[in-house]
């Protein structure tokens, strides 16, 4: 089974709207992270947001918000008023706490988004 | 800012030469690590090091080795590059620890062999 499901191969949004982009999780551990990474066409991966497994609050970072539902074992990224610079290729990650001295990152397929004017 | 450069964002070498990629970071993070990345499959790992002269298999690790002498320097190498080997490599790094710590790229390295 795959640890990290993105559904959504590719999403379209007008500039200024937001979007949701859906990501879901498995793992049995009680202790984990979950990130998510933005990838231009150009290629370097850049690190958006976090959100740990104990953490109450949902994670901010500007436009980015994280909607994390621990019983759904969902973390969705929220990206409020988009921009064109803002397509992409989103990929959202998990690290597990059994693994977490290795620092090991699980990936899920990614979701392609396009922003029109 | 952490910074992590890969020696080479574009490399063409041939069928059957040893090949190298190199990976720097400038934070003196423990680990390091290698991805490859292919259309529809995502970011494989391949191999990663905890530690200086320290290596871990990750989940594609055939066709390649790995080197890491220095902290701050991590090597993959292609013993003998294969066509199915064409791809996009990831290096990273991040500290040990807990989970909550993100792993930061290097901006990647489309290799094409020939």
């Amino acid at each position: 089974a795959q640890k990290i499901t993105q559904t959504q191969p590719g999403m379209f949004v007008q500039e200024k709207e937001a979007v949701t982009l859906d990501c879901t999780y498995d793992t049995s551990d009680q202790s984990y992270g979950l990130f998510w990474y933005k990838q231009p066409s150009s290629g370097e991966m850049i690190f958006l947001i976090y959100q740990g497994s104990y953490d109450e609050q949902n994670a901010t970072e500007g436009r980015y918000s994280l909607n994390f539902q621990k019983a759904r074992k969902s973390a969705n990224l929220v990206i409020s008023a988009s921009q064109l610079g803002d397509s992409a290729m989103y990929f959202c990650a998990m690290r597990e706490g059994r693994k977490s001295g290795y620092s090991t990152l699980t990936f899920g397929k990614g979701t392609m988004l396009l922003v029109s004017p | 800012d952490v910074k992590v450069t890969q020696s080479s964002r574009y490399l063409v070498k041939r069928t059957g030469e040893k090949v190298f990629l190199e990976c720097v970071q400038d934070m003196d993070h423990e680990n390091m690590f290698w991805y490859r990345q292919d259309p529809g499959l995502g970011l494989r790992l391949i191999y990663f090091s905890y530690d200086v002269k320290m290596k871990e298999k990750g989940d594609i690790p055939e066709g390649y080795s790995v080197s890491r002498e220095k902290k701050e320097r991590f090597s993959l190498i292609l013993e003998s590059a294969s066509t199915n080997q064409t791809s996009m490599y990831l290096c990273a790094s991040s500290f040990a620890g807990g989970v909550n710590q993100p792993q930061h790229f290097g901006d990647g390295t489309r290799l094409s062999i020939l």
